[in-house]
């Protein structure tokens, strides 16, 4: 089956860190490019990161760059997002998404990350 | 980078048709044709409906199209039905090497 599994939510107070994972299955994952996308509690989807197939191109929204970082590791068809500085407003469900051209054609199910004290 | 504009909520009766719009800019919408819709029934993974504007996802209802004129994109879903009720979003690539969304628009099937 092909799917997108994201994992490393949790709670964490402001100025901590997480990592989220997203491990994928079922297609190639070494040959799409990929995001992550959030969605603050009651609130519209929201871009975050990208990262091309081979690692080399990373794409960030100006609301995350400098504190989020995104990863890949082909081998193990897994993505990652490294969040440092982490604030209130962080607080979401995270996806990953897939790209397909221009856009997203495969999303998991998500991971909630809490930010508070 | 703002958000795209779209209605909070519109609402149709079973057999209808209704029409949600996503306005952008010259350096989003209405730059390129890299506008794409998602479905999203909440608690569940967003669902890509149609990419580039007009082109529908594989699978999808042909009662879902889609256009754009200037800065603002549309998505038309014909003949509503009771499954068709969920949270909708645009998106668009963007000059900045980014996308953007919309805010959503939810949609109640009446």
């Amino acid at each position: 089956e092909v799917q997108l599994a994201e994992s490393g939510g949790g709670w964490v107070q402001p100025g901590g860190s997480l990592r989220l994972s997203c491990a994928a299955s079922g297609f190639n994952f070494n040959n799409y490019n990929m995001n992550w996308v959030r969605q603050a509690p009651g609130k519209g989807l929201e871009w975050l990161s990208y990262i091309n197939a081979v690692a080399i191109t990373m794409y960030y929204a100006d609301s995350v760059k400098g504190r989020f970082t995104i990863s890949r590791d082909n081998a193990r068809n897994s993505l990652y997002l490294q969040m440092n500085s982490l604030r209130a407003d962080d607080t979401a469900v995270y996806y990953c998404a897939r790209s397909q051209l221009a856009a997203f054609d495969m999303w998991g199910q998500g991971t909630l990350v809490t930010v508070s004290s | 980078q703002s958000a795209l504009t779209q209605p909070a909520s519109v609402s149709g009766s079973p057999g209808q048709s209704i029409t949600i719009s996503c306005t952008g800019t010259s350096s989003d919408v209405g730059g390129y044709n890299y506008v794409s819709w998602y479905q999203h029934h909440p608690g569940k993974a967003p669902k890509l409906i149609l990419y580039d504007v007009t082109k529908r996802s594989s699978g999808l209802s042909n009662r879902f199209s889609g256009s754009k004129s200037g800065n603002t994109a549309s998505l038309t879903i014909s003949g509503l039905q009771a499954e068709d009720e969920a949270d909708y979003y645009c998106s668009s690539y963007t000059t900045s090497t980014t996308w953007v969304f919309g805010g959503g628009t939810k949609l109640t099937v009446l």
